[in-house]
């Protein structure tokens, strides 16, 4: 069906809150992706779910982050205690092979 | 830990002229692409070379993966606004299955 779907688009928080960030994949992709990018910048790599393998979540940049991934689609990005640096575009990507297929990612702005 | 630099970083050229962006790593990659992304959207692949040598080229852009597999190069003939941009390339690493390692960037503006 469509493609990769991301919500909320946009999220404005107060630092010291907490934020979930959805992302709902392609139908059939085995592999879902987080990024994070900050303004113009280059992807940073969060964590990666591949099938019902266990998640690698070597990009993460503190405990203060997490991911899940429920029945092996829909997945959720959470931060919690949010700090002013976690301001940035939070993208998600989901992949059946080598190709990865973006959404349109959620701008979070912490205050 | 496995980094891609791409280089510029900026480039602003007049529409019509040529230009070369450059990913380099010391770690050797199975597969790399370049992706392009617009602003207020997610990046969207262009090509994937998996060979070392290998050229591809989709009309007006040029794909090169270095003959050990560490580098790549896009080079655009006749730029055009269009082309304006963030151009990213991403690698598949040997050791790690399926995580894909992303540059830095290039924003590419092409002035009419």
């Amino acid at each position: 069906g469509a493609g990769v779907s991301q919500s909320p688009s946009n999220k404005v928080t107060e630092k010291g809150k907490d934020v979930e960030l959805r992302c709902d994949p392609i139908s059939g992709h085995t592999a879902l992706y987080w990024y994070r990018q900050s303004l113009g910048q280059g992807l940073e790599f969060l964590i990666y779910f591949q099938g019902n393998s266990a998640p690698d979540k070597s990009g993460l940049p503190s405990d203060r982050f997490s991911a899940e991934r429920t029945g092996g689609s829909v997945s959720t990005l959470t931060i919690q205690r949010t700090q002013q640096e976690d301001s940035a575009v939070y993208l998600c990507a989901s992949s059946y092979g080598e190709t990865q297929y973006f959404g349109p990612g959620t701008r979070l702005l912490v205050l | 830990t496995q980094l891609l630099e791409q280089s510029p970083q900026f480039l602003s050229i007049q529409e019509g002229e040529n230009l070369t962006v450059y990913c380099n790593s010391s770690s050797v990659f199975s597969s790399l692409q370049w992706y392009r992304q617009e602003p207020g959207e997610g990046p969207v692949l262009l090509v994937t070379v998996v060979t070392g040598g290998e050229v591809k080229k989709l009309k007006r852009l040029t794909f090169q993966f270095g003959d050990a597999r560490k580098d790549s190069s896009l080079h655009i003939t006749a730029a055009q606004p269009g082309d304006t941009g963030l151009y990213l390339c991403a690698g598949l690493a040997r050791s790690s299955a399926s995580k894909i390692i992303f540059g830095s960037g290039t924003r590419l503006s092409i002035r009419p």
